[in-house]
């Protein structure tokens, strides 16, 4: 089985711009999972999508939004880019099952000048 | 509200050295545990997860880890280290709803000596 991708893989935006990054999840998997990972606050939940529906959400401004399309493939954007935002976003991908294992993909680097 | 500590940020030994990487969360429930490595530019792959029955898991690359509800630890552990292994470990426990909103430990930076 193909594991969770992610696109791009690296971007490079200047601040005020918006982005859009891409997660396609394993095959059968309707749950997915975005995280943001920097080297001040570590990995942060970002917000969870299954069957097209945002179950739950982190605690981040609402300038991160995403998005689950029928096949499970997900999308997170973040609008009017900050400094802060540069990091790596990690997408993750599981069955629904409570305590299930999440599989991440290689994530999206993004760096905001 | 969950979280997770990994008292040690970076760790040195020598290869074929023993290892155990501390974890302790706070969870109201009973926790789903996890321990995830990811090397330097990569995503993070899961070595081995707590769910229930068993407290001590096998995992992948020789890694073990053992649940401890009282002293609320999920410490991991490795009999001899190669030098393949130096890479950041998380410790992660499965919180919110539906249990896929992951709390995830600060992390341990393992470095392995010749």
């Amino acid at each position: 089985k193909a594991g969770v991708t992610q696109t791009p893989r690296y971007l490079i935006k200047t601040r005020g711009q918006q982005v859009t990054l891409s997660c396609s999840p394993i095959s059968g998997h309707r749950s997915v999972s975005w995280y943001q990972q920097t080297p001040g606050q570590g990995l942060q939940f970002l917000f969870e999508y299954f069957s097209e529906t945002q179950r739950n959400k982190g605690n981040f401004p609402g300038r991160f939004s995403g998005r689950q399309f029928s096949n499970s493939r997900s999308e997170m954007n973040v609008s009017t880019l900050e400094l802060g935002d540069s990091a790596l976003y990690l997408c993750a991908s599981s069955v629904e099952k409570r305590g299930e294992t999440q599989y991440f993909g290689p994530g999206t680097r993004l760096l905001v000048l | 509200a969950q979280s997770v500590t990994q008292p040690d940020i970076h760790i040195t030994v020598s290869e074929g050295a023993s290892l155990e990487l501390r974890c302790n969360y706070s969870y109201g429930a009973t926790p789903y545990l996890f321990w995830y490595v990811q090397s330097p530019g990569q995503g993070l792959q899961l070595l081995l997860k707590y769910f229930s029955g068993d407290t001590l898991v096998q995992g992948i690359k020789g890694f073990e880890a053992e649940f401890k509800r009282s002293q609320s630890s999920f410490n991991l552990r490795k009999p001899s280290v190669h030098w393949s292994d130096a890479a950041e470990y998380f410790c992660a426990v499965g919180a919110g709803s539906y249990g896929q909103n992951f709390v995830f430990g600060p992390g341990t930076r393992l470095s392995v000596l010749p």
